[in-house]
């Protein structure tokens, strides 16, 4: 089983409409992001979380939110879908920068389209 | 803010050449990742670099990591099919996240 999963997987909605973008993880990892990746602006930060009382903007966080339900939970919300959010969106978890590599490991990806 | 920038933004080789992508921060770097991500999949995690001038290599890759902090590369040696995809530099300031770069497109002809 894939140690970061994201759902849906495609998604294709209407401007003006809020909608989820889900993401678990049994890795046991603390810390959890989201990211957007748009053709030739490679993987910008949206919100990040170090644990399960923590939340933090990243980049860009205009637009967005998110919630933290647990160590094994992360989910994104866009509360009014508008064209420009249109991206492929990615999950991803990681330890702390102490570790030996504290690589990060994403999930497979949910794309999103807003007409 | 911090920026990372990668060249070039696309490079097409035939089969058993050399590539190279390099790696240019703005600032001075805690340490540096690099990520494959393989045409319609996610960014899996290939290295990190934290000291300076350090030179890591994996099979046909080599890592390098700038006596500065500023900057890295990933040179493929003799490419294959597989090695097919956008690599991406991550670098990370202390204290901060990581910032990627927007990545380098290899296609490999065969």
């Amino acid at each position: 089983d894939a140690d970061v999963t994201q759902t849906p997987r495609n998604r294709i909605t209407k401007t003006g409409k809020r909608i989820m973008l889900e993401c678990s993880q049994t890795k046991g990892h603390d810390r959890m992001y989201w990211y957007r990746q748009d053709p030739g602006l490679g993987l910008r930060l949206i919100y990040y979380s170090f644990d399960v009382k923590d939340i933090n903007k990243g980049e860009i966080s205009d637009g967005y939110s998110v919630s933290r339900q647990a160590q094994a939970k992360f989910s994104l919300s866009l509360e009014s879908a508008i064209p420009n959010q249109t991206a492929l969106y990615f999950c991803a978890t990681s330890d702390p920068p102490s570790t030996a590599n504290n690589e990060q490991f994403f999930g497979p990806g949910t794309r999103l389209t807003v007409l | 803010g911090q920026q990372v920038m990668q060249i070039p933004q696309y490079q097409h080789v035939q089969e058993g050449e050399d590539f190279t992508t390099y790696c240019n921060s703005s600032t001075t770097l805690s340490n540096i990742q690099w990520y494959k991500q393989r045409p319609g999949g996610h960014p899996v995690f290939l290295i990190q670099l934290v000291k300076s001038g350090e030179v890591k290599k994996q099979k046909r890759l080599t890592f390098q990591f700038g006596e500065a902090k500023k900057n890295s590369s990933l040179h493929i040696t003799a490419t294959q099919t597989t090695d097919v995809g956008t690599y991406f530099c991550a670098g990370r300031r202390h204290g901060q996240n990581f910032v990627f770069g927007p990545g380098t497109r290899l296609s490999v002809l065969p």
